[in-house]
């Protein structure tokens, strides 16, 4: 059974850079035929796609996020990363990781979330 | 933009039928699949490509596409149903894309 855990700071400043890990058990993220996405959920909204990375390293951002977001791996570690630049109040959000199958594009694995507060 | 279209909510009483439908152009030429949420967890895959049922997801569940509007049928409505239910696709242009959620009330 493949699980997810978010983890990362509760609380980043304005104009500074969100950063959250993913770490995967039950399974590698090395292995071909699935992406590993980042999802956020804003307070009381609904779900926001914001990127994957692929087991060769290939990502892929929700063009509204794309010129401040970055996703990594650590294969060694079975973790990937989301790293998001410049925050202001409206990215303050529940960010969820989970497992995309490559194939259709659904989410059958998710973390339980991480509500990650952008305040001074 | 891509845009799948859900209603805010929908309500039904218990032991009946729940349908949730999401609409967008061109659908019937995308696949289709939905999440449960419940408050304060994380989203479920209750339904992918379509129609079919992950592992351990109650037949009560099914999922059907018409033109361009995806229903998901929830039968037999029990109190533990309560919850957002969204629709996701991909779209070559947007990558994916969520339906903006709609609330299950079990009356």
């Amino acid at each position: 059974q493949v699980q997810l855990q978010e983890s990362g700071p509760g609380l980043v400043k304005p104009s500074q850079t969100l950063s959250l890990t993913c770490t995967v058990s039950g399974g590698s993220i090395s292995n071909s035929g699935s992406y590993w996405s980042w999802i956020r959920q804003h307070p009381g909204k609904g779900l926001e796609w914001i990127g994957f990375i692929s087991h060769t390293g290939y990502t892929l951002y929700n063009p509204s996020l794309k010129s401040r977001v970055g996703i990594s791996a650590d294969t060694s570690k079975s973790q990937f990363s989301l790293r998001l630049n410049s925050v202001t109040a409206a990215d303050t959000a529940v960010y969820f990781c989970a497992r995309e199958n490559g194939r259709t594009y659904y989410f059958d694995y998710w973390g339980q979330g991480a509500l990650v507060t952008v305040s001074s | 933009s891509y845009v799948l279209t859900q209603p805010l909510s929908v309500s039904e009483a218990p032991g009946q039928t729940a349908r949730i439908s999401c609409g967008g152009d061109n659908l019937g030429s995308k696949i289709v699949h939905w999440y449960q949420q419940r408050p304060g967890q994380a989203p479920m895959l209750v339904v992918y490509d379509d129609s079919d049922r992950p592992s351990g997801i109650t037949e009560r569940f099914s999922g059907s596409k018409s033109g361009n509007t995806a229903t998901l049928t929830i039968m037999r409505v029990e109190a533990g149903d309560e919850a957002d239910y969204y629709c996701q696709v991909w779209d070559i242009a947007s990558d994916v894309v969520f339906g903006g959620g709609t609330k299950l009330t079990v009356l």
